[in-house]
């Protein structure tokens, strides 16, 4: 069965980068998909960041884009998100999702993960 | 860049009534690239219907979707008290290519 799993930091503080990466089991991240973050600041609603696909083409979010980096790893089958020059407007849950090809919909997602901008 | 506004921003039912919750988009949204999704209090958010109309696997038939262009409707037609959640609609398309609705919570009456 599929699953993601976010993992990184939980505490960044200003001015410095935000690293998180998803490892995923049960499936390939060569077999096609897209794999995305989107991020929900706390009592917030959801906003996408990027995604990428493992042919090499990447997506993000006119908001962050300048700031943001995503990678993939396909020897550990996980990829990565990194967000630079973070301020407290970065503090949200944090999740990666498989995205499919066809209706561009977020069919699996990751328990997500906290990540506080504080010094 | 489509703007998704969902309505109403809280809905009060009771166990065993309808939900028509709605999304509305700034613009056409292209050969319906329309999801909802269901999110529980520290919880991932769960997909639910696809391409406008198509329950994801898994989820009860209870949960339909419909609509096109710009109008789109998330219909439950008879509430479990599981049911009780927030509910997003997604859209890909413009740029940002995929941006969300605000949400609409739906609450015990």
């Amino acid at each position: 069965q599929l699953q993601l799993q976010e993992s990184g930091p939980g505490l960044v503080k200003p001015s410095e980068t935000l690293s998180l990466t998803c490892s995923v089991s049960g499936y390939s991240i060569n077999n096609g998909y897209y794999w995305g973050w989107i991020r929900q600041p706390p009592g917030k609603g959801l906003e996408w960041i990027g995604n990428l696909h493992h042919s090499g083409g990447s997506y993000y979010n006119p908001s962050v884009k300048s700031r943001v980096t995503m990678s993939l790893d396909t020897s550990k089958n996980e990829f990565s998100l990194e967000v630079r020059s973070v301020t407290a407007a970065d503090t949200a849950v944090y999740y990666c999702a498989r995205q499919s090809l066809s209706m561009r919909d977020f069919d699996y997602w990751g328990q997500g993960v906290l990540v506080t901008v504080s010094s | 860049e489509i703007v998704l506004t969902q309505s109403p921003g809280t809905l009060s039912l009771s166990p065993g009534e309808r939900a028509t919750l709605s999304c509305r988009a700034s613009q056409s949204v292209s050969d319906n690239y329309l999801a909802w999704y269901q999110q529980k209090p520290g919880q991932a958010p769960r997909l639910l219907i696809y391409g406008a109309s198509n329950r994801a696997t898994g989820i009860p038939d209870r949960f339909s979707g419909s609509g096109s262009g710009t109008a789109f409707t998330l219909t439950i037609s008879r509430l479990e008290p599981e049911d009780f959640a927030v509910y997003y609609c997604q859209q890909y398309g413009n740029s940002p290519a995929y941006s969300f609705g605000q949400g609409t919570k739906l609450e015990i009456k």
